[in-house]
């Protein structure tokens, strides 16, 4: 069965603008979770969801972040008035229950010019 | 707070040759750990985890033991091949409520030699 999904894959953006990063988790799974890997460095937590409600977005780093699963299922990422230091690769997660290891999608690298 | 430290790399070995990639953990509880490899072009894997003092994790060669006393999850193999070349990331996560986020040292990348 097909995995995590996200697109784009790569997305450039200028200083200032919105951007919007999908994931797709694997069909059934109802925990979903965003990552965010700057270069030379590990993921770090920015949200879980356990179906369509954010249990914790303790690793949003600012008010500009925001994200939603409004059906449980897909999920979206938004960033509003982008920064440079917000160029990273996203990473999406899912699993079928809390508890369970995660399937990485294979992220979507964020350039902010 | 939780945290991971695994050796920085970038690690180069010949093929066959014995692979240690040490990792550390830092944290309040029990956690599970995990290591999670990424291969050029693609997204993390699950590669092995133990969720428990003394459980040893073990998938394609490579093994993993969950060491309480001295707080460390080392990774191993006896022989690398060439396409063991990647980046190797140690993680924990502490469970318990709701949320089972990761936390994830910063990575050691392996190149392997024909």
């Amino acid at each position: 069965g097909a995995g995590v999904s996200q697109t784009p894959s790569n997305k450039v953006t200028e200083k200032g603008k919105y951007v919007e990063l999908r994931c797709d988790p694997i069909s059934g799974h109802t925990a979903l979770y965003w990552y965010r890997q700057s270069l030379g460095q590990g993921p770090e937590f920015l949200i879980y969801f356990q179906g369509t409600g954010a249990a914790d977005d303790s690793g949003l780093p600012n008010d500009r972040f925001f994200a939603v699963r409004p059906e449980g299922s897909v999920s979206t990422l938004k960033i509003q008035r982008t920064e440079r230091g917000d160029s990273a690769v996203y990473l999406c997660a899912s699993s079928p229950n809390q508890g369970d290891w995660q399937f990485f999608g294979p992220g979507t690298r964020l350039t902010v010019l | 707070g939780d945290s991971v430290t695994q050796m920085e790399g970038p690690v180069t070995l010949s093929e066959e040759a014995f692979l240690t990639i040490n990792c550390t953990y830092t944290a309040t509880g029990y956690p599970s750990l995990f290591w999670y490899v990424q291969y050029p072009g693609e997204g993390l894997q699950l590669l092995l985890k133990a969720t428990k003092a003394d459980d040893k994790g073990s998938n394609k060669g490579f093994e993993a033991t969950y060491r309480k006393e001295t707080t460390s999850f080392h990774l191993e193999k006896g022989s690398v091949q060439v396409s063991d070349s990647a980046v190797y990331f140690c993680a924990l996560t502490m469970g318990g409520g709701s949320n089972y986020k990761l936390t994830f040292g910063k990575g050691t990348l392996l190149t392997v030699n024909p």
